[in-house]
Parts: C-alpha cells; structure tokens; sequence
C-alpha cells in the first residue's frame, strides 16, 4: 500500500526550530521528486518545497526560503523538512507528498501539524 | 508567479445536481499542467485529475475537467453525498514555484 506518514509537528516559540519528517512506504521512494505542502488554519493550500529524486535539486516557495530546508534519505525512504526561524504565519498542517510522473501530487500524507505562538 | 482565481467560493447544492467550478489563471498556462484536488473535512487533499482532464486513480466517471488557455473548469454531472467538500486547482508546471486557488466549497 503506498503509504505517506508525517511525524514531527508540535507547539514551539516564534523563532524556534523543528524537524519534520515524511515516511515514503509501498513504493520505490528513490524514483519520486517529494513535495512539501502546507495548509494554515482554516485556509487554503500552500505549496512551500520541492526536491528532486536524487536530492540534487531543490526549490522553496519565497515565504520560506533562506528559513526551511528539505532533504531526503534514499536509503531510508525518508523526506525531511527543516524548520528555522518560525514565526507565527507558519501555522499550519504541514503535508508531505509525492510527486507523480505528469507532476501533479498523486499521493499524500495525513499532515502534521505546527503551531506557532509564545 | 502564477496566480490561480476559483469561483464561486462556496456553492449550495443538492444531491444529484450538476455542477461546474471555475478556474481561471492569471495568464495562459500549459493545459498539461493543471490539476483538481478534492479535500474532504479533517483529510488530506486527493488528486482527482490531473492534465486538465485525465482522471487519477479511483477518481469516478461523473467528474470531468476541461479548458485551455487560462481557463479551467471541472464539472460533476450528478453530485453525491461524498463530493461535499473543497475542491482546488492547482498549475504544477514543469518546474516550481506552484500555485494552488483558494478553493471552492460545495454544501449541501
């Protein structure tokens, strides 16, 4: 069953940090670019990352970048999002998803959820 | 960037009304690289299709998208309890930066 799992969300101050992982399982993760996703409360979707299969290649949404990171672990069917330099506006569901060969985002994680506030 | 407009936001419907929603980019855009995404409430997105009208897996016949250019539509021929929900589109290119629209809602 190909399956997406996040982890990692929580409560943390503005200007904290946190590491937010995506678990890949029932397909051959190393053969999909991963994308990160993310949905502020009661609000819409916002796409935020983007790494290619090898990892080599990466893109940031411009409310993001310079703060986030994303990597990935082959070897482990592992995605990651490192979270820097929070601020309230960061406030959402973070999903994970994959991307699929025409582009679009054909499967995705269940979120989780990070929460900004003092 | 790419900016995707969806209207209406929110529309009243009946079980087994026909219904078309709108979506229109703020300039032309490949028709290969437009997407619908159905979210249900507490769930996470579901592609539902993908290059404008291509159905994704388990996506059911009576949903249908169309257009060209830099306007979308997708349309459910005969609406069931289930497809009560929000529903974006999405211009994925063929590199980022994405763009989602800001959604529409379908109520009973």
């Amino acid at each position: 069953q190909v399956r997406l799992v996040e982890s990692g969300g929580g409560l943390v101050k503005p200007g904290g940090s946190l590491r937010l992982s995506c678990a890949a399982s029932g397909f051959t993760f190393s053969d999909y670019y991963m994308s990160w996703i993310r949905q502020a409360p009661g609000k819409g979707l916002e796409w935020i990352s983007y790494v290619s299969s090898s990892g080599t290649t990466k893109y940031y949404a411009d409310s993001v970048k310079g703060r986030f990171t994303i990597s990935r672990d082959n070897s482990n069917n592992s995605l990651s999002l490192q979270v820097n330099s929070l601020r309230a506006g960061d406030t959402a569901v973070y999903y994970c998803a994959r991307v699929s060969y025409s582009n679009a985002f054909d499967i995705w994680g269940q979120g989780t959820m990070v929460t900004v506030s003092s | 960037d790419i900016v995707l407009t969806q209207s209406p936001a929110t529309l009243s419907l009946s079980p087994g009304d026909r219904v078309t929603l709108s979506c229109r980019a703020s300039e032309s855009v490949s028709s290969s690289y437009l997407a619908w995404y159905q979210q249900r409430p507490g769930q996470a997105p579901r592609l539902l299709m993908y290059a404008t009208s291509s159905r994704a897996t388990g996506t059911p016949d009576r949903f249908s998208g169309r257009g060209s250019g830099a306007v979308f539509s997708l349309t459910i021929s005969r609406v069931e309890p289930e497809d009560f929900a929000v529903y974006y589109c999405q211009h994925y290119g063929n590199r980022p930066p994405y763009s989602f629209g800001q959604g529409t809602r379908l109520e009973i």
